[in-house]
């Protein structure tokens, strides 16, 4: 069981190229999220999956699009970045009534 | 609404015991605890429900406080390895998904 895997681990972009983050977890749950975390500002959430084929806004959604392509996969991305976007992305999976599972991270840097 | 988590900042001898405090301004469902060492991801400790049920790690316990609004994570006979960030997370109405709202996190290392 490899949990909830990220990838890539670190990347640097140009304000205005756009990427996209991969996360994946094999534990069978229904629901995900993406998380930035900052230092001082704790995790806040961007985006979540209850379950598959449902995605919906969290805390700060501004500038990022989501995609749950499946049970196990759920893509965060940037269409154009910018300095604001520099941070540690997480993504995390949760079952019913249970703890979340987070990945390892994408630390981002925009330039 | 972020809950307020008390103290900032803490530190303890090996065997000391610590207690962290998340308070929140709304009704709550539920609170998490989480633990995160520096560099790497959080890593859940315990869930506290509405109605008192609860579930625990090893020496750590939680208390929740439904009417205070309020959750204190209870460290017994700390260790080296209890070292790093503690974040509460709070949630306001139960749903399929655990949409939290985290603190900003209590500071704890142990020493020798």
């Amino acid at each position: 069981n490899a949990g909830v895997t990220q990838t890539p681990k670190f990347q640097v972009l140009k304000t205005g190229q756009s990427m996209t983050l991969q996360c994946a977890q094999d534990m069978n749950h229904n629901s995900m999220y993406w998380y930035r975390q900052d230092p001082g500002m704790g995790l806040r959430l961007i985006y979540y999956s209850a379950s598959e084929g449902t995605t919906d806004k969290g805390e700060v959604p501004n500038g990022y699009n989501v995609s749950r392509l499946n049970k196990r996969e759920f893509s965060l991305r940037l269409e154009s970045a910018a300095p604001s976007q520099t941070s540690v992305y997480f993504c995390a999976s949760s079952g019913f009534l249970a703890g979340k599972f987070f990945g390892p991270g994408t630390r981002l840097t925009v330039l | 609404q972020q809950p307020v988590q008390s103290p900032q900042a803490v530190i303890l001898r090996e065997g000391e015991d610590a207690v962290i405090n998340c308070s929140s301004s709304k009704a709550l469902y539920s609170v998490h605890w989480y633990r995160q060492k520096h560099g790497e991801a959080p890593v859940f400790l315990m869930i506290l429900l509405k109605g008192g049920e609860q579930k625990g790690h090893e020496k750590i316990s939680a208390s929740f406080n439904e009417k205070k609004q309020q959750s204190s994570l209870y460290l017994t006979a700390s260790q080296l390895s209890y070292s790093g960030t503690y974040f509460c997370g709070t949630e306001k109405m139960g749903g399929t998904a655990s949409k939290l709202t985290f603190g900003t996190g209590t500071r704890l290392q142990v020493t020798l």
